[in-house]
């Protein structure tokens, strides 16, 4: 089963904003809601964001998310260094009954 | 609060066995669905199996379909990973999921000859 796709890399200075991308297809994105995860080095993914757009207690308003059509992104404003790690999308997909994740984006606070 | 506690990684020879348990708390088990998904070292996140909060409907990627299964047992708020004639490929870090939400820390296996 393919990945979602994601940019292996993104980066940012403090205060900025950064989007990150995800694109898939009709059978995953484009028919099921989309969660982000953030994975801080050596630890557990956490979750950002669940269905497209809706933030779990706790994280905060300067986190988005949002879908359209086949694609979903992920922005984050007023970058701090504490961002930097890795970033992954997910939805399940009809065709082969699968959760996919994107490949991850590592973030670098520059 | 919600926890899952993996267990049950180790060292396993080529064609070997391993069962891994997730153990939660903190929330009505029986109304959750699960994961199981596996970090490689140094790589990404893989989904690997998929239950049903009522046990009814299992999935499994292609990788390991036919000598994985997932299975949960209600009166321990336990969700298990048993696994079978695992592979060099298979090395990697499991994670228990709730849902899309709770991850566990992981735990570590390690297929070596």
């Amino acid at each position: 089963q393919s990945a979602l796709a994601q940019p292996p890399s993104a980066s940012g200075t403090p205060g900025q904003r950064v989007t990150i991308s995800c694109s898939g297809s009709t059978s995953n994105i484009g028919t099921h809601p989309v969660s982000w995860y953030f994975q801080p080095p050596g630890t557990a993914p956490k979750l950002l964001i669940y269905n497209n757009n809706q933030r779990p207690s706790g994280v905060p308003d300067r986190i988005s998310g949002s879908k359209s059509g086949t694609s979903a992104s992920l922005g984050i404003s007023g970058l701090r260094s504490e961002d930097e790690g890795d970033y992954y999308c997910a939805a399940w997909d009809n065709g082969p009954n699968a959760w996919m994740f994107g490949g991850g984006t590592k973030l670098t606070v520059l | 609060q919600v926890q899952l506690v993996e267990s049950g990684g180790g060292v396993v020879q080529p064609g070997g066995s391993l069962r891994l348990s997730c153990a939660t708390s903190g929330f009505n088990f029986t109304n959750y669905a699960f994961h199981w998904v596996r970090q490689a070292p140094g790589k990404g996140l893989q989904w690997v199996t998929f239950i049903r909060h009522d046990g009814t409907d299992k999935y499994y990627a292609d990788s390991v379909k036919g000598r994985f299964t997932i299975s949960k047992d209600n009166s321990k708020n336990t969700i298990y990973l048993q696994m079978s004639s695992l592979r060099v490929e298979d090395t990697a870090l499991y994670y228990c999921a709730k849902g899309d939400s709770d991850w566990g820390q992981g735990t570590l296996v390690t297929v070596s000859s």
